[in-house]
């Protein structure tokens, strides 16, 4: 079982859908919660973070972290054509060791 | 703002040849990453450099060299490019290492598009 899992998608919605992008992990080593957008030939850039179980809003996003379950998610609420991208998880360890998941690319269809 | 510029933003290769990617931040940071990803795959860390005159190797280090001579530079070195290699590369600097954020951020460039033929 890889470290980390991500389902690549594509995944295609309709403008104003909510959106749940997940990844699971096996390391429970693992401390720290990111996910980077990707606009399409552009670098990732940081999203949202979280270090704890539970949820953690910004805006229309949520990440939310389920530790026992080695689980995390990326909701999307009202989501905007602007809002496709690739979003990848990104998990890191104490020494700050980072792995990235494969990123799921998201179509917001208008 | 600059912040991570990579060169070039695409190039061709022939197999067997050697090229140099270059990398610079203007941030200040020390810690600058060498990325590689492929379609459907995570990013793969190839070097690190947690400042000037200091590299280390990555995940995925094989047929790649680096350096850094300045705080500001980071190029990474393909000797004899191989089919293997086609990738995107993504340069990326950070001002710490073991800090997570808020603390710290990882910035990224725009990516180097490399096909070996």
């Amino acid at each position: 079982q890889k470290e980390v899992e991500q389902d690549p998608g594509p995944l295609s919605v309709p403008e104003g859908a909510i959106v749940s992008l997940n990844c699971t992990y096996s390391n429970s080593a693992f401390q720290y919660f990111m996910w980077y957008r990707q606009y399409s030939r552009k670098g990732p850039e940081l999203l949202m973070y979280t270090y704890s179980s539970g949820n953690k809003e910004d805006g229309r996003f949520t990440a939310q972290v389920d530790k026992s379950s080695k689980y995390i998610s990326l909701f999307i609420r009202d989501s905007q054509p602007s809002d496709s991208a690739t979003y990848l998880c990104n998990l890191g360890a104490g020494s700050y060791q980072l792995t990235f998941g494969k990123g799921t690319k998201l179509s917001v269809i208008p | 703002n600059a912040g991570v510029t990579q060169t070039p933003k695409f190039r061709i290769l022939k197999i067997g040849q050697s090229m140099t990617l270059q990398c610079t931040q203007d941030m200040n940071h020390n810690y600058m990453y060498w990325y590689r990803q492929d379609p459907g795959m995570g990013l793969k860390l190839i070097y690190y450099s947690v400042g000037a005159g200091i590299t280390d190797k990555g995940e995925v280090p094989n047929g790649y060299n680096v350096s850094r001579s300045t705080t500001e530079d980071f190029p990474l070195r393909l000797e004899l490019a191989a089919p293997s290699q086609t990738s995107v590369y993504f340069c990326a600097s950070s001002n710490k290492r073991a800090v997570p954020p808020p603390g710290n951020t990882i910035y990224f460039g725009e990516g180097s598009w490399l096909t070996v033929v």
